[in-house]
């Protein structure tokens, strides 16, 4: 098993553009999320979605729209990207059932100029 | 709204030393409480998870308490190794459902030879 993975791992936009994450777990898990990590922060909440065909917004999600186009992938998308939103991307998913543990992606570094 | 803090510092120990991080939350009653360890460039990766009806969890060399009076946390390392160097989070379950976590910003431990 691949677990998550995300592409791509490195990203630069300029102020305007459009760009969209993508995000890929085989683990058959319900859930899946959009974190960004900023200095300082910690791990924010930015989208999740409870199963194939629910989204919801978490802590952050200004700025952002996420498509849950299957089970297994969760993709994140910056409309017009700005500099505030500068920072690493992770995305992570959860086994059904219960309460249990989240499963990290290898994050994706974006740069906004 | 609910907030975590765990010790921005960095904590440096002697290899075979035991490492004590420190978790603290306020303005919430989480039912259940995680720890992750994240390595530079790296996603986290989950560690341990201690229910609020849970005093103590062990896994090998790790150890976490909870207490809930208290609104803290404690997770201990013990003899530590230079290859526990890490950043290691603390994640309690959010509010509104989805499983969602609402995560420290991480003390970054280096053990030393």
């Amino acid at each position: 098993n691949a677990g998550v993975t995300q592409t791509p791992k490195f990203q630069v936009l300029k102020t305007g553009q459009s760009m969209t994450l993508q995000c890929a777990q085989d683990m058959n898990h319900n859930s899946m999320y959009w974190y960004r990590q900023d200095p300082g922060m910690g791990l924010r909440l930015i989208y999740y979605s409870a199963s194939e065909g629910t989204t919801d917004k978490g802590e952050v999600p200004n700025g952002y729209n996420v498509s849950r186009l299957n089970k297994r992938e969760f993709s994140l998308r910056l409309e017009s990207a700005a500099p505030s939103q500068t920072s690493v991307y992770f995305c992570a998913s959860r086994p059904p059932g219960g309460v249990t543990e989240q499963f990290f992606g290898p994050g994706t570094r974006l740069t906004v100029l | 709204s609910q907030k975590i803090e765990q010790n921005s510092e960095a904590l440096n120990i002697q290899e075979g030393k035991t490492a004590t991080l420190t978790c603290n939350y306020t303005n919430y009653s989480p039912a259940y409480l995680q720890w992750y360890r994240q390595d530079p460039g790296r996603g986290p990766v989950f560690l341990l998870l201690i229910r609020e009806n849970e005093k103590e969890k062990r896994k090998e060399r790790l150890k976490v308490t909870f207490d809930t009076t208290l609104k803290q946390s404690l997770f201990h390392i013990t003899a530590s190794q230079p290859a526990d160097s890490a950043t290691y989070l603390c994640a309690l379950d959010g509010t509104g459902g989805g499983n969602k976590l609402t995560f420290g910003t991480g003390t970054q431990l280096k053990v030393e030879l």
